[in-house]
């Protein structure tokens, strides 16, 4: 079975400061994906950003990119210039095969940005 | 569209009482899933369909749960004879699935249950 930890329960950063989320992950598998998602205080969960396994390269969505150690099974986000309305919880996933709903979810970092 | 609905938006119950809690995904979506999702913690899989076929059921559901999607449209989860640990945020996700690893989640705001 995958595990997906997130180490920091809670993080803040100021305005336009840039923050790194961590988010390590245990799988004997080689064909994975990994997401970063977002949930605000509304609770509606939406995606940030996703990372095919087979994939070097980090992906990167406008101010968010991902540093993904395939060997060291990490995945960190880094959010940079950071909002206000970046404020939420953030959830890291780990997806085996092609059912994006079927993920294993860590416990999230809440991040709270401060003016 | 306006995304994935879900109703009610709370819900309160007493210890045995049966509750029923609905999702409408976005129109287009084949896939739909449901989540339970405690305080303080990741969303956990319960079920998911494709089109009106329940294909897999988590650990998690037990007896006392049963989910429908009866046209592959909206879908219903059901709880009976509920118990405080029952109580959580319910969260319903659909999706466009291929099973071509390119599938995006679209979340609803969920139901939280509250079990007394």
């Amino acid at each position: 079975a995958q595990t997906v930890t997130q180490s920091q329960p809670e993080m803040s950063v100021q305005e336009a400061e840039t923050v790194t989320l961590s988010c390590t992950y245990d799988t004997s598998e080689s064909n994975y994906y990994l997401f970063w998602y977002k949930q605000p205080p509304s609770r509606q969960m939406i995606l940030v950003i996703r990372q095919e396994a087979y994939k070097q390269q980090n992906a990167t969505e406008n101010r968010f990119s991902v540093n993904f150690q395939k060997a060291a099974k990490s995945f960190s986000l880094k959010i940079s210039d950071s909002q206000l309305g970046d404020t939420a919880m953030y959830f890291c996933a780990f997806m085996k095969g092609a059912n994006a709903g079927k993920s294993t979810f860590g416990d999230g970092t809440t991040l709270t940005v401060k003016p | 569209d306006t995304g994935v609905s879900q109703n009610p938006r709370h819900k309160i119950t007493k210890r045995g009482q049966n509750v029923t809690f609905r999702c409408d995904p976005i129109s287009e979506h084949n896939r739909l899933y449901w989540y339970r999702q405690t305080l303080g913690q990741g969303p956990e899989f319960l079920t998911y369909f494709q089109n009106e076929a329940q294909l897999e059921k988590s650990r998690l559901l037990s007896d006392r749960f049963s989910a429908e999607r009866p046209k592959g449209s909206f879908s219903t989860l059901e709880i009976q004879r509920t118990e405080q640990g029952d109580s959580a945020m319910y969260l319903c996700a659909s999706s466009f699935g291929r099973g071509q690893g390119n599938e995006k989640l679209f979340f609803g705001s969920g139901t939280q249950l509250s079990v007394l």
